[in-house]
């Protein structure tokens, strides 16, 4: 069975400090893991995905996340917040079956505010 | 080109009023999924669909039914709506291909209160 844990249910950062969002996960196989970012009413937008080719991932708006294995953990950073950042933040691992069904299964959230 | 589009967008209910959610993609997607999303539980899967004419059950399927008569379509339906269906709807797709590191589109979601 897969499963996330995302660590922290809120994040508080200032604008202009780094972000810290943390994602451990668990898999049988060989994970594929993604970031989503859900702003405030809104639908849900790819940030990010590893795809095994790079253990450090770069996505939009600054955001990166580093596949460790040994650690089992995909984080999520980025070095300088911004205002627009505020939002809630998903970490997702998933597997494909044979038929091509693709199963996500998604962490509780990690709520982030950005004071100024 | 629209992506995924969900109507309506906001909808409030009595107990046990019907009502369908639709779900249109316009990317010739194979795959379909209906998620529900509640405050500090992420998405989880209600059904999904692997092609026109076929429908799935996901984790939460109790009190859902749902039909995908067209590849680009896909109706989420609440026979007789209870209070614990309070929540965000969302509808994704994606193709069927081998990769794990496809994207789901999402829709922008239905928000429907129950009371």
């Amino acid at each position: 069975a897969q499963s996330v844990t995302q660590l922290d249910s809120h994040v508080s950062v200032s604008e202009g400090t780094p972000v810290l969002l943390r994602c451990n996960y668990s898999s049988s196989y060989s994970p594929s893991l993604f970031w989503y970012v859900q702003h405030p009413n809104k639908g849900l937008q790819l940030l990010l995905k590893y795809t095994s080719a790079a253990t450090l991932v770069k996505g939009i708006n600054g955001f990166e996340a580093e596949f460790k294995k040994s650690e089992t953990s995909f984080h999520l950073t980025k070095p300088s917040a911004h205002m627009s950042d505020a939002a809630e933040y998903f970490c997702v691992v998933t597997r494909r079956g044979n038929t091509g069904f693709q199963k996500l299964v998604f962490g509780t959230g990690t709520r982030l505010l950005v004071s100024p | 080109n629209a992506g995924v589009t969900q109507t309506p967008k906001f909808r409030v209910l009595k107990t046990g009023q019907s009502m369908t959610l639709l779900c249109a993609q316009d990317m010739n997607h194979e795959y379909m999924y209906w998620y529900r999303q509640d405050p500090g539980m992420g998405l989880r899967l209600i059904h999904y669909s692997v092609g026109e004419g076929t429908t799935a059950k996901g984790e939460v399927p109790d009190g859902y039914n749902v039909s995908r008569l067209k590849k680009q379509n896909f109706l989420l339906g609440l026979e007789s709506a209870a209070p614990s269906q309070t929540s965000v709807y969302f509808c994704a797709s994606i193709k069927r291909t081998a990769s794990s590191t496809d994207t789901q589109y999402f829709g922008p979601g239905t928000r429907l209160t129950v009371l």
